[in-house]
């Protein structure tokens, strides 16, 4: 079983709140990533991560911003939340230089009202 | 965009085999498949994956077909816990990319 974790898994905020979505692995993975899912439509890539001050943007525009200061933690900041916002936000990593397997967390679902 | 295309749905009887097929007709040489389910929303699970021979683990079996255009993924004996969205995803094997698609539904009933 994987051992990486989301917190909170549930977040309902007002408009033009500042929020951090929380990402910790403990396997030791250099590389993690973040991807965004609304509801019943796929996942997309959002940002990613190859180790400690790493950062590169997804595949989808995304107006989060994610740091790297440790190998275990990847939070997500979103500066001022917007009803557009409103989505599920899945944390996931994998080890190596050629990784067969994503390990994810169990995502937080985020509503801004 | 995702470079496979699979049924939007599919059912199965507990117990017996589910077969979800995979187009990915414009595969490279050096691509591999990959299976990955995601039950209700919670985070994506690997499941398999294969470049051009058929694999096996514990969970399931992908069949490649020769020509590598298409592939299966069989659940030999699917249980209510394998209700879940299954993704067929094509990746080289020098990235860590995953672009998912929209996935195959499979609902199995009792």
């Amino acid at each position: 079983e994987a051992d990486i974790y989301q917190t909170p898994r549930y977040l309902v905020i007002g408009t033009g709140k500042k929020i951090t979505l929380e990402c910790s692995q403990t396997m030791g993975h250099d590389k993690m990533y973040w991807y965004q899912q609304d509801p019943g439509m796929e996942l997309h890539l959002i940002h990613y991560s190859y180790g400690v001050n790493s950062t590169e943007k997804g595949d989808l525009s995304s107006e989060s911003t994610v740091s790297r200061i440790r190998t275990e933690h990847f939070p997500l900041t979103l500066e001022s939340a917007r009803p557009s916002h409103t989505s599920q936000y899945l944390c996931a990593s994998s080890e190596g230089a050629v990784a067969y397997e994503q390990y994810f967390g169990p995502g937080t679902r985020l509503t801004v009202t | 965009d995702a470079k496979t295309t699979q049924p939007p749905s599919m059912d199965c009887a507990e117990g017996r085999a589910a077969n979800l097929p995979c187009n990915h007709s414009t595969i490279s040489g050096n691509e591999y498949v990959y299976w990955y389910r995601q039950i209700h929303s919670q985070g994506p699970q690997y499941i398999i994956h294969g470049l051009k021979n058929n694999e096996t683990n514990e969970m399931a079996s992908l069949i490649i077909t020769e020509d590598r255009k298409s592939s299966t993924l069989i659940l030999p004996h699917a249980t209510l816990r394998d209700t879940a969205v299954y993704y067929c995803i094509v990746r080289e094997h020098n990235t860590d990319k995953l672009i998912f698609g929209t996935g195959t539904r499979l609902q199995v009933f009792p």
